[in-house]
């Protein structure tokens, strides 16, 4: 059974711009969630998408956004891009939403310079 | 006071030691508790999920929650060089908040 894929493992952006991440979750995962890691403030929930919708929200800025698909593929998009933002962007699935038993992505590293 | 506090180490153990990591938490409505392990330039891989207080164990693995200490434990047994990784306590409310909260990871080495 495939796991949960993250495109691309790799991102460098120029400061100012934006970008999109996706994820594929499990098959038969409903619920898609995604985490920001970083060495100074660890794993930090950004948010997390079921059926299509925003069910929870982290304490991020509103140029983190997201979108799930009828697929229940995901995609991350961060606008106006700041230094700050390099981190690894990790997404997790989960059968249903509400379930916290979670399994992540390889994550995408994304730097911004 | 951070919601999730956990020694980051770095923890360096000979190989077939019991290891003892562990995290302590503030927030009482935390319900659920994992272990993840992750490799470097890997993603988190879920370890343990358990439910409440008491003890799991799987295989080499156990884990212990003590919800009226506030205190989780992770017990590896017969470590080897492969447990060699970052681990990362987690805990979530459930419900209508299940996002999931992280200790900052403890970073593990096992010497052959």
């Amino acid at each position: 059974k495939a796991g949960v894929t993250q495109t691309p493992r790799y991102l460098i952006k120029t400061r100012g711009q934006q970008v999109t991440l996706s994820c594929s979750p499990i098959s038969g995962h409903r619920s898609v969630s995604w985490y920001q890691q970083t060495p100074g403030q660890g794993l930090q929930f950004l948010f997390e998408y079921f059926s299509e919708t925003q069910r929870n929200k982290g304490n991020f800025p509103g140029r983190f956004s997201g979108r799930q698909f009828s697929n229940s593929r995901s995609e991350m998009n961060v606008s106006t891009l700041e230094l700050g933002d390099s981190a690894l962007y990790l997404c997790a699935s989960s059968l249903k939403s509400g379930n916290t038993e979670a399994f992540f992505g390889q994550g995408t590293r994304l730097t911004v310079v | 006071q951070k919601e999730v506090e956990q020694d980051p180490g770095p923890l360096s153990v000979p190989e077939g030691a019991i290891v003892s990591l562990n995290c302590t938490y503030s927030n009482s409505a935390f319900q659920y508790f994992m272990w993840y392990r992750q490799y470097s330039r890997k993603g988190p891989e879920l370890l343990m999920y358990t439910y409440s207080s008491g003890n799991k164990e799987d295989g080499r693995f156990t884990a212990q929650v003590d919800k009226s200490s506030k205190y989780i434990s992770l017990f590896i047994r017969d470590s080897q060089p492969s447990d060699s990784a970052t681990y990362l306590c987690a805990m979530s409310e459930g419900g209508s908040n299940y996002k999931l909260t992280f200790g900052k990871g403890t970073l593990l080495t096992v010497n052959p």
